[in-house]
């Protein structure tokens, strides 16, 4: 079976500043591992995948993410924040053999200017 | 390039009615899963459809169904509609081989009274 947890429900970080999002996952098998963002009233948007190979993932708008195994971690990074980057930021996990994506509750991200 | 189009986009039903969603997938995609998503928390997995057959369920009741047609378009019924059925209703697509990465429709926000 698989889980995610994302630590923090609200982060708010300065416009410019390093934007750290929280993400462990459980999972009986390797995991494809997913992030993606919510903006109000929308749909969720992939900002990145991880499924094998390198660790360290570059995705849209300037996020990347690193896969740890040891720590069965997923954080998201972005160097500098920006205004449009405030949203809603799901985490997810999917076991290679499985068909549904399990969802973390998701961290909201407010920038201040 | 179509994505995947949900409609309507909004609903409001009385309790005990039914409701029909809509959902077409992104071109070239076989595969459509449904999720709920209740304001403030993660998706939660419905069920998916394939070759027209529900291939994977989650913890939804009965009154949770759905269908697919021939050219993969898919539609999620719910009777007997409750309060607690009003969310957010997402539908996402995908090939079923591979890694599977689901891409998301806008949602369809039902309302419940």
């Amino acid at each position: 079976a698989q889980s995610v947890t994302q630590l923090g429900s609200h982060v708010s970080v300065s416009e410019g500043a390093l934007v750290l999002l929280r993400c462990n996952y459980s999972s009986s098998v390797p995991p494809y591992l997913f992030w993606y963002v919510q903006y109000p009233n929308q749909g969720l948007q992939l900002l990145l995948k991880y499924t094998t190979g390198a660790t360290l993932v570059k995705g849209i708008n300037g996020f990347e993410a690193e896969f740890k195994k040891s720590e069965t971690s997923f954080h998201l990074t972005k160097p500098s924040a920006h205004m449009s980057d405030a949203a809603e930021y799901f985490c997810a996990v999917k076991g290679s053999s499985a068909s549904k994506i399990i969802f973390g509750s998701g961290t909201r991200l407010s920038i201040r200017p | 390039d179509a994505g995947v189009t949900q409609s309507p986009t909004h609903l409001i039903k009385t309790r005990g009615q039914q409701v029909t969603l809509r959902c077409s997938p992104k071109s070239g995609h076989d595969t459509v899963s449904w999720y709920q998503q209740a304001l403030g928390q993660g998706p939660q997995f419905i069920f998916q459809y394939y070759e027209e057959e529900e291939r994977q369920r989650g913890n939804f009741p009965d009154r949770f169904s759905g269908h697919q047609f021939p050219n993969y378009s898919s539609e999620l019924n719910v009777n007997a509609l409750l309060l607690g059925d009003s969310a957010l209703y997402l539908c996402a697509s995908s090939l079923r081989t591979g890694v599977q990465e689901q891409y998301f429709g806008p949602g369809t926000r039902l309302t419940v009274t």
